[in-house]
């Protein structure tokens, strides 16, 4: 069973689209963490969000951390190509890191 | 640039071969850990090391071993490879400690590694 679950596992879209990406989970957590790693490389830290109800935004990016902080979510304005690549939303239970199987976006020129 | 390193980038090995990986950490990070991540997968947690000893584990047979060394620097030893074993093998480091750093990890470039 996974602990984080995300949402939809594939997304295709044109360049200029919106789109909303998910990471849901039963159990609560201190923090969350998103990342997006490209094809050949290592995730790379997007953000973290702990406290339940919270909003960054990171340019056309905006993540947010549900009141319960159970879940969370991750909004791209107006995608671009350079968006492509695998989102990963991960957490920490005591001394292990846990990851969402991911979301693979592709933007289309 | 996450400052953390790993090499080999790729290798291939045969089944039933040991392999060993390596990777540094980012300066300052006493605290390392090691994923597998099969091919459209997300990582998932092999063992964590802090202070060279191993003090977390994920659902790994014990044939996956590691080492962390007093510079912070860490290895992960596979024994008697299985084909399943092919994956993108990743190293993060972070600080020790339960705030929002210690929660945050960086992860290096990875190894790729094919089993045939």
């Amino acid at each position: 069973t996974q602990l984080l679950e995300q949402s939809p596992q594939f997304l295709s879209i044109q360049e200029g689209e919106n789109l909303t990406v998910y990471c849901n989970s039963s159990s609560v957590f201190s923090s969350l963490q998103w990342y997006r790693q490209e094809p050949g490389e290592g995730p790379v830290l997007l953000v973290t969000v702990v406290t339940g109800g919270e909003v960054k935004k990171l340019k056309r990016l905006t993540f947010q951390f549900g009141d319960a902080r159970k879940d969370s979510s991750l909004h791209i304005t107006a995608a671009q190509p350079g968006d492509t690549g695998l989102y990963l939303c991960a957490t920490r239970d005591f001394n292990k890191f846990y990851f969402g199987s991911g979301t693979k976006l592709n933007v289309k020129p | 640039e996450t400052g953390v390193t790993q090499s080999p980038t790729h290798l291939i090995k045969t089944r039933g071969q040991q392999v060993t990986l390596r990777c540094s950490s980012q300066s300052g990070h006493n605290t390392v850990s090691w994923y597998q991540q099969a091919l459209g997968q997300g990582p998932q947690f092999i063992f964590q090391y802090y202070r060279e000893e191993e003090n977390g584990r994920g659902n790994f047979p014990p044939r996956f071993s590691g080492l962390q060394f007093p510079n912070y620097s860490s290895e992960l030893n596979v024994n008697a490879l299985e084909l399943d074993d092919s994956a993108l093998y990743l190293c993060a480091s972070r600080p020790s400690g339960t705030g929002v750093s210690g929660n945050t990890i960086y992860f290096g470039e990875g190894s790729w590694l094919t089993v045939v």
